[in-house]
């Protein structure tokens, strides 16, 4: 079992190109999240979706979307990229969108946009 | 305004002693915390929680202490190992956030042998 897997691992984007960040889970999860970490300012929520055809946003969405066409699929993209989207980004999981619930994280990609 | 605090941002101690990390938070409805560990090129991983209805949670070594009238929760690793070398992220919820975690920064443990 995988777990959560994303991809790219890494990737340096020039401004102004769109990215799609990959997601998968193969827990069959409900819940998925998104999550950026900068140095100094821990993780922060983008966008979250509490089960497949619904979305939400977070604490920082702008300049992000998201959708959830199925279960395990969870697809960030960046329509535009800007250099203060450099950063590293979680995907995240977990059973159901309850408060008690234990989030799984995915490795991480390390976007570079310059 | 960050709702859930870590001022330390590292921390160091001798292999054997206990770690002690600290966190607080600001937001009155958070009922549920949770200790995650992150290694380095790694996601981070879930170590502990606690609802707000206890004030103590032991998991082995690891254990987490709430003091809801304080705002404050910290968590003790005893014994420290070099293998808990890490960055431990505090987090808190609460029911109706549907899940949304608010994340403190992190406190890097380096346990020296």
């Amino acid at each position: 079992i995988a777990g959560i897997t994303q991809a790219p691992t890494s990737q340096i984007l020039a401004a102004g190109r769109r990215m799609t960040l990959r997601c998968t889970q193969d827990m069959r999860h409900n819940a998925m999240y998104w999550y950026r970490q900068d140095l100094g300012l821990g993780l922060r929520l983008i966008h979250y979706s509490n089960t497949a055809g619904t979305t939400g946003k977070g604490e920082v969405p702008d300049g992000y979307s998201v959708s959830r066409a199925n279960t395990d699929d969870f697809p960030l993209t960046l329509a535009s990229a800007v250099p203060s989207q450099t950063s590293v980004y979680f995907c995240a999981s977990s059973p159901q969108e309850g408060s008690t619930d234990t989030q799984y994280f995915g490795p991480g990609t390390r976007l570079t946009v310059l | 305004d960050q709702q859930v605090k870590q001022n330390s941002p590292s921390l160091s101690v001798q292999e054997g002693r206990i770690s002690i990390l600290n966190c607080d938070y600001t937001n009155s409805m958070f009922d549920y915390f949770l200790w995650y560990k992150k290694y380095p090129a790694e996601g981070p991983t879930f170590l502990i929680s606690i609802s707000s209805i206890k004030d103590k949670n032991e998991d082995g070594r690891f254990t987490v202490f709430l003091n809801k009238s304080a705002k404050h929760l910290s968590l003790h690793i005893v014994p420290s190992q070099p293998g808990d070398s890490a960055v431990y992220f505090c987090a808190a919820t609460y029911g109706g956030s549907q899940g949304n975690l608010i994340f403190g920064k992190g406190t890097k443990l380096s346990v020296k042998p």
